[in-house]
């Protein structure tokens, strides 16, 4: 069955870098766009970031544009986050997540990691 | 951004119930509409995706429809499983986008 788990996750200062995976079994994963998606604890859900299944289109929302790289080793079925110039309203959890299509195109998510959670606080 | 909007925010039901939910767009997403349940400290769960498609495994009691900007869910008879928050997304363009949440909780 598809999994995702998601890892990298922690506190973090302001201004500071981390960088979030997510490991994908049990599906292939390079016919598959991915997504990172965030909710800061209590609160709604946020779509962060999209990789095409072979990596040469990405999309970002406006809030993280310029600051997050999304990318992916299919060699090694793994998605990443490169979060740069962190700042506190991005203290959120973080998933990983599938689309329900393959190949290129806007499709919903079938498949979610459990999370990892970002503090960013000094 | 496309902003997508939800109706109620919060509902108080009982077990058996019917529950409708609606989502509605700042522009018109054809039939580009899902609809995600979540329950607390779990990842969200895919119910209905381009607007009325249930997804595999997912009990018929749920229900899509809408296109263009106005769209609604439904769970024809409320079980004690589904007391969760609802979220519609919209994935017709991006950014995709997601609604605020209606939490359903039991009366």
């Amino acid at each position: 069955q598809v999994q995702l788990v998601e890892s990298g996750g922690g506190v973090v200062q302001p201004g500071r870098s981390l960088r979030l995976s997510c490991a994908a079994s049990g599906f292939t994963f390079n016919i598959y766009g991915m997504h990172w998606v965030r909710q800061v604890p209590g609160k709604g859900l946020e779509w962060v970031a999209v990789i095409s299944y072979d990596g040469s289109n990405k999309y970002y929302g406006d809030s993280v544009k310029g600051r997050f790289t999304i990318s992916r080793d299919n060699s090694k079925n793994t998605l990443s986050l490169q979060m740069n110039s962190l700042r506190a309203d991005d203290t959120a959890v973080y998933y990983c997540a599938k689309a329900i299509s393959k190949g290129f195109g806007e499709f919903p998510f079938d498949n979610w990691g459990q999370g990892t959670l970002v503090t960013v606080s000094s | 951004a496309i902003q997508l909007t939800q109706s109620p925010s919060s509902l108080s039901a009982s077990v058996r119930d019917r529950v409708t939910i609606t989502c509605r767009a700042s522009q018109g997403i054809s039939s580009a509409l899902a609809w995600y349940q979540q329950k607390p400290g779990k990842a969200p769960k895919l119910l209905i995706y381009d607007a009325s498609s249930l997804e595999s495994g997912v009990p018929s009691r749920f229900s899509g429809s809408g296109s263009g900007t106005d769209f609604t869910l439904t769970i024809s008879s409320l079980q004690p499983e589904d007391f969760a928050t609802y979220y519609c997304q919209q994935f017709n363009i991006y950014p995709f986008t997601f609604g605020p949440g209606t939490k359903v909780d039991i009366k």
